[in-house]
């Protein structure tokens, strides 16, 4: 039971590098989500997705674009990396039945030098 | 809007003492509420979670009661192990950006053993 599943764990790029990040989720859920994570900032939502097709912007989309092409999968892209985006990715996924909880995936770690 | 505030930490405790971490929530209806737990260099995983007023949930020895009449949910555990050591974050489903999570800050609890 794979669950949530972030590719890479880690990566090292140079400013104005891009990158993809994929996330895939075996559990047959609608909702998708990609958050970082920042020391003293918490963890703050950059997209999600509601269903295969779709995408919308969250607290701190600037910088990053997403897509949906298939239900399990939600890549997020980076096009031109920047020192500031040096964090801690979470994807996680829910189902679309009423407010219930997400499950996440261990995370990808992101320097850019 | 829908908010989370939840004691700031770390918290310090030596083996066998008892945590209580504290979480007060604001929401539009009536929410599932959750514990979630990060150990050091992992993702987030589900610790507990309560779906209506004056429900129980617990899970390996930490249990939280969904308190409406105060808008709580506080973590306890009534002796902690040197393996507790993370850092807990409060959440609940948001009534709109899809369901987004919103988490508390977190709180980093170390236990000396």
């Amino acid at each position: 039971n794979a669950g949530v599943t972030q590719t890479p764990k880690f990566r090292v790029l140079k400013t104005g590098q891009s990158m993809t990040l994929l996330c895939a989720q075996d559990m047959n859920h609608e909702y998708m989500y990609w958050y970082r994570q920042d020391p003293g900032m918490g963890l703050r939502l950059i997209h999600y997705s509601v269903g295969e097709g779709t995408t919308a912007k969250g607290e701190v989309p600037d910088g990053y674009n997403v897509s949906r092409l298939k239900k399990q999968n939600f890549l997020l892209g980076l096009e031109s990396a920047a020192p500031s985006q040096t964090s801690v990715y979470f994807c996680a996924s829910r189902t679309g039945q009423g407010r219930t909880e997400a499950f996440f995936g261990q995370g990808t770690r992101l320097t850019v030098v | 809007g829908d908010s989370v505030t939840q004691m700031e930490g770390p918290v310090t405790l030596s083996e066998e003492a008892f945590l209580t971490i504290n979480c007060t929530y604001t929401a539009t209806g009536y929410p599932s509420l959750f514990w979630y737990v990060q150990y050091p260099g992992e993702g987030l995983q589900l610790l507990l979670k309560a779906t209506k007023a004056d429900d129980k949930g617990s899970n390996k020895g930490f249990e939280a009661t969904y308190r409406k009449e105060t808008t709580s949910f506080h973590l306890e555990k009534g002796s902690v192990q040197v393996s507790d050591s993370a850092v807990y974050f409060c959440a609940l489903p948001s009534h709109t950006g899809g369901f987004k999570t919103i988490f508390g800050a977190g709180t980093r609890l170390f236990v000396k053993a």
